[in-house]
């Protein structure tokens, strides 16, 4: 098993372009979530989607858009990139039996400039 | 969401055990204290979780106050391989997981 997968691994973006960061598990999973890690920073909630056709603000969820496409796969869309979203992000899921366990995606990092 | 307390980097020799605090004072009857870690570059992992009583798995052992105030994550015998941030969560919700700064584990040879 791959786990959790994230493409890109890493991407530059200039102020007002936009880009989806994809995100798949092949665990079965019914939850899935995105996270931001800003430089020295603990990880923060995005968005998560509790099952499929399912999806709920976390904690910034601000300038960004989600779309959970199936059960594997659920996608990030930053519409108009901004310096502030410079950040490492990160995709997880977890299944509905263990939704404590959390399962992490190796992240992607994207600069805005 | 309550909120936890940990020291923000702590040093261990390799193959002693390590105790990570972590204070959680305004913790709820309902809320599971999870450990997550967060290896250089990587994603974090799940450790450990537990309610109220001490919990032990492969990786590591949870030791829990009796008041709940407060719990410590054991690291029976440290390796290099264990350096990373470590990172105490209060969760009664099953979906979000909210992380603080976490403690940062430095592992000497």
């Amino acid at each position: 098993n791959a786990g959790v997968t994230q493409t890109p691994k890493f991407q530059v973006l200039k102020t007002g372009q936009s880009m989806t960061l994809q995100c798949a598990q092949d665990m079965n999973h019914n939850s899935m979530y995105w996270y931001r890690q800003d430089p020295g920073m603990g990880l923060r909630l995005i968005y998560y989607s509790a099952s499929e056709g399912t999806t709920d603000k976390g904690e910034v969820p601000n300038g960004y858009n989600v779309s959970r496409l199936n059960k594997r796969e659920f996608s990030l869309r930053l519409e108009s990139a901004a310096p502030s979203q410079t950040s490492v992000y990160f995709c997880a899921s977890s299944s509905r039996r263990s939704s404590y366990e959390q399962y992490f995606g190796p992240g992607t990092r994207l600069t805005v400039t | 969401d309550a909120k936890t307390t940990q020291p923000n980097s702590m040093e261990s020799n390799e193959e002693e055990p390590v105790h990570l605090p972590c204070n959680h004072s305004t913790i709820s009857g309902t809320d599971y204290i999870h450990w997550y870690r967060q290896l250089p570059s990587q994603g974090p992992e799940y450790v450990i979780h537990g309610l109220t009583s001490n919990v032990n798995n492969r990786m590591a052992s949870l030791a829990i106050a009796e008041d709940r105030k407060s719990s410590t994550l054991i690291l029976h015998r440290a390796t290099l391989r264990d350096a990373a941030v470590y990172y105490c969560i209060l969760n009664n919700a099953g979906n979000m997981l909210t992380f603080g700064g976490g403690t940062r584990l430095m592992v000497k040879p």
